[in-house]
């Protein structure tokens, strides 16, 4: 089975200003990675994924997130956040063989203050 | 071309009512996931179907809850009885592929469940 820790529930950090957001998995197996973005009373829009290949993902709106194996960890970073980037980031984990599902950390809620 | 629609977006039930929460997946997905948001909590997996058939119900609670997803129109998850820990966030994705692949997982905006 999976497991998926967010570290931080809540961030709050000035506009411009770099951030990190920490996720670190538990599996037996190999596994697919996830970060996806909940905007307020919306659903889930997936935000960058690895598969395999580069470790470092990018997503189009300035975010990436490297795959580390040995420690196993996902962290999100952006080097300089807007006040649109204020929501919640769920990081997910699914194995890569067979019908798994996907498994969600608790969450982290980003605050963007001017 | 729609995204997964759910329905109601907001439903409100006293306790032992039941409740029915319904997905459309996006056009061409036959893959459906349920998955419940509890206040401050992240998303937990509920059961996974394709279509006329449950592939993964190891999240859905004994008693009181059960999903379907026909040949024809939408899964519907249905709660009997409901308590009031039942009110939360239940929200739905699809995907073409299933999870046997690397396929995103496509959400809806989710219907919010308020039990009195």
């Amino acid at each position: 089975a999976q497991s998926v820790t967010q570290l931080d529930s809540q961030v709050p950090v000035f506009e411009e200003a770099p951030v990190e957001l920490r996720c670190n998995y538990s599996s037996s197996v190999s596994v697919y990675l996830f970060w996806y973005v909940q905007y307020p009373n919306q659903g889930l829009q997936l935000l960058l994924k690895y598969l395999s290949g580069s470790t470092l993902v990018e997503s189009i709106n300035g975010f990436e997130a490297e795959f580390n194996k040995s420690q196993t960890s996902f962290h999100l970073r952006k080097p300089s956040v807007h006040i649109s980037d204020t929501a919640e980031y769920f990081c997910a984990v699914r194995a890569n063989q067979g019908a798994q599902k996907l498994v969600f950390g608790q969450g982290t809620r980003l605050t963007i203050n001017p | 071309n729609a995204g997964v629609m759910q329905n109601p977006r907001h439903l409100v039930r006293r306790r032992g009512q039941e409740a029915r929460l319904r997905c459309s997946p996006m056009k061409g997905h036959s893959h459906v996931y349920w998955y419940r948001q509890l206040p401050e909590e992240g998303l937990k997996f509920m059961v996974y179907l394709q279509k006329e058939n449950i592939i993964d119900e190891s999240g859905m609670p004994k008693e009181r809850f059960s999903a379907e997803f026909p040949k024809e129109g939408p899964s519907i998850l249905r709660i009997q009885q409901v308590v009031r820990g039942d009110s939360a966030a239940y929200f739905c994705a699809s995907s073409v592929t299933g999870t046997a692949g690397s396929g995103e997982l496509f959400f809806g905006e989710g219907s919010r469940l308020t039990v009195l």
